[in-house]
């Protein structure tokens, strides 16, 4: 059964870079068929998609946060990465990773982290 | 963008319940809804506009193509207390603003 953990600070401060790390067990990282995502929502809010990256790398964003962001992966470790830059209260979510299955035009969600809260504030 | 409506809603138990998106252009067929409880990770219900998921309950059902889409609900039960998203990804990924579903 595939699994998904994330981790990270809980608390960041304001105009510093959010870090978290999403760790995959239970089934390969490098499946042609997937991508891994991370999605967040803030409190009383509704979920945001930030962006996907795929085993080789390669990334896509939303774009209201595309010039905050970077995804990496590495497949050694079974680990992929979400860095938000300069970050203010507005940031402060649940984040989650997830697992994007995509099989011609089939495409979704199928498995998700458990979700981390992190709060942006002095 | 997927205009979603209602933002919430309260039916009663047995009650037929339907969620609208509306997306701003053409996304073919390619929708997902996603059904969120308090607590819980969201949980795929169905894909590709109308195919439903793994072990979902047959009383949901979703259609529609192009710019239109409709859930449903056909007789609420308590346990379906949640909040309902679609989800484009025919141009990169957005979520619909959520629909928050509860009991009268």
């Amino acid at each position: 059964q595939l699994q998904l953990q994330e981790s990270g600070p809980g608390l960041v401060k304001p105009s510093e870079t959010l870090s978290l790390t999403c760790t995959v067990s239970g089934d390969s990282i490098s499946g042609s068929s997937y991508y891994w995502g991370w999605i967040r929502q803030p409190p009383g809010k509704g979920l945001e998609w930030i962006g996907n990256i795929y085993y080789n790398g390669g990334a896509y964003y939303t774009p209201s946060l595309k010039s905050r962001v970077t995804i990496a992966i590495d497949t050694s470790k079974r680990q992929f990465s979400l860095d938000l830059i300069s970050v203010t209260a507005a940031d402060t979510a649940i984040y989650y990773c997830a697992r994007w299955f995509a099989l011609g035009g089939t495409k979704y969600f199928d498995y998700w982290g458990q979700g981390t809260l992190v709060t942006v504030s002095s | 963008q997927m205009a979603q409506s209602p933002s919430s809603l309260s039916a009663s138990v047995g009650d037929r319940v339907t969620i609208t998106c509306q997306a701003s252009q053409d996304i073919n067929n390619f929708l997902n809804w996603y059904q969120h409880k308090p607590g819980k990770v969201p949980k795929l219900l169905i894909y590709d506009a109308s195919r439903l998921g793994t072990e979902v309950p047959s009383r949901f059902s979703a259609s529609g193509s192009g710019r239109h889409f409709t859930f449903t609900i056909s007789s609420l039960q308590a346990e379906d207390i949640a909040t309902y998203y679609c989800q484009q990804y025919a141009s990169l990924l957005t979520f619909g603003g959520g629909t928050k579903v509860g009991i009268k």
